[in-house]
Order: C-alpha cells, then structure tokens, then sequence
C-alpha cells in the first residue's frame, strides 16, 4: 500500500490561511488523494479529494504536484473551529482482494491560535 | 437526509463473550465500510461492502467478521473478545465507490472489554 508522510503537529493564526503538507513518492497512477479531517469526539469528515488537477470546494482546496509525489491542503482562513487532526489518505481502485480501504496515517494536528 | 447511525453507542463486554454492531448507511448509499480507532493504532480499516459483497478485508484476525444486508446496513461482530478490542468502531458509507467519492462517518461505537 502506498503510504503518506505528514507532520505530526502544525500551529496557525485564525483568519489565516493554513497549508497542510503531505508527502507519497509511492503513490500509483490510479490512486486517489483523499483529505479527512476528525474534530475531537467525532468521527473523521470528509474534507476533499483530487487525483491529478488541483480541486476546490467549500472548506479547502487541494493543490497536487504535476509529479503527484505530494499534496498540499489549503485552509484559505482558518478558524477555531477547523482545529483538528487532518488525514491524507491515499485510496486504491478495487482490485478483487487485500486492503484497499483508506489507510490512515497518524495525521496532522492543527493548532488554530485566536 | 439522515446521517450515518450505528448502535449501540457504547457497550461494555468482557473478555470471552461476542459483540455485534449494527451501522445504517446514508439512505441510498450501497458501500459501507467499518474502521477501528485506537489511540496506539489510530484508525485502521476492517473492511468494506458493497451492495452486499465484502470487497476489501483489513489485517485483522478472523474473530472480526462482518456483513451487509439487502436494505445495505451492516452488521459487524467480533468473537472472543480480548482486552485490545476495546476501541471506537466506526462506520462509514459512500453512495457510489469509494474509491472516488467521499465517506460520510457515523459517531461510532465505543467498545469496552474489561
């Protein structure tokens, strides 16, 4: 399974924006990028995913290397309520067999400061 | 829409006896898949269904089982339970393949093995 590389902990300024890194060199032709976020005693939320162009929606945008090796999620002003522990995840297509669920990493921290 | 539920909420067991939790997708939703979250392991992926074929298992011993139904809840179980099975289960559903859609996440099933 290919695997991602993300800092464990990162600060930031609310009504900043927030670029949370993540790395995967191994990353396949066909895997997907998916970014979840899970807020203390909840469970994870869905925050984005792209496969090759860089994509936007509501809560973020996600910019992808032209090489795929790495990932960047954008928090365009952050706020309190966006402190969390954000997954990247990389998802494989269904191959008829072995785990090809999304394999969570241990995430990033992010610490909002008012 | 209602969101993803799972039952019951919280459950203490002891070691030696069995569990089943029960989680209902998202109305429409065919794939459900079901994750273990502890804080040594973070989260990791047990397996996943789709319209009532396990597609994907995780690196779990076969004391942990699961299935889906025709109405796509699914029920997971876990037989001779061990102090280590004490974690948050969670559940997960997606109206198409996950693969490249997102994943609407329950509140999960707290587990509790003495």
């Amino acid at each position: 399974d290919a695997k991602t590389t993300q800092p464990n902990s990162m600060e930031s300024n609310e009504e900043e924006p927030v670029h949370l890194p993540c790395n995967h060199s191994t990353i396949s032709g066909t895997d997907y990028i998916h970014w979840y976020r899970q807020l203390p005693s909840q469970g994870p939320e869905y925050v984005i995913h792209g496969l090759t162009s860089n994509v936007n929606n509501r809560m973020a945008s996600l910019a992808i290397a032209e090489d795929r090796k790495s990932s960047t999620l954008i928090l365009h002003r952050a706020t309190l309520r966006d402190a969390a522990v954000y997954y990247c995840i990389l998802r494989s297509p269904y191959s008829g067999g072995g785990a090809d669920g999304l394999t969570f990493g241990k995430g990033t921290h992010l610490i909002i400061q008012p | 829409k209602a969101g993803v539920t799972q039952t019951p909420r919280y459950l203490i067991k002891t070691r030696g006896q069995q569990v089943t939790l029960s989680c209902s997708p998202i109305s429409g939703h065919r794939s459900v898949s079901w994750y273990q979250q502890t804080p040594g392991q973070g989260l990791q992926f047990l397996f996943e269904y789709f319209s009532e074929t396990q597609r994907n298992k995780g690196n779990f011993p076969g004391r942990f089982s699961g299935r889906q139904f025709s109405n796509s809840r699914s029920e997971m179980n876990v037989s001779t339970l061990e102090l280590g099975d004490s974690a948050l289960y969670l559940c997960a559903s997606s109206d198409r393949d996950p693969y490249y859609n997102e994943q609407f996440f329950g509140p999960g099933t707290r587990l509790t093995v003495l």
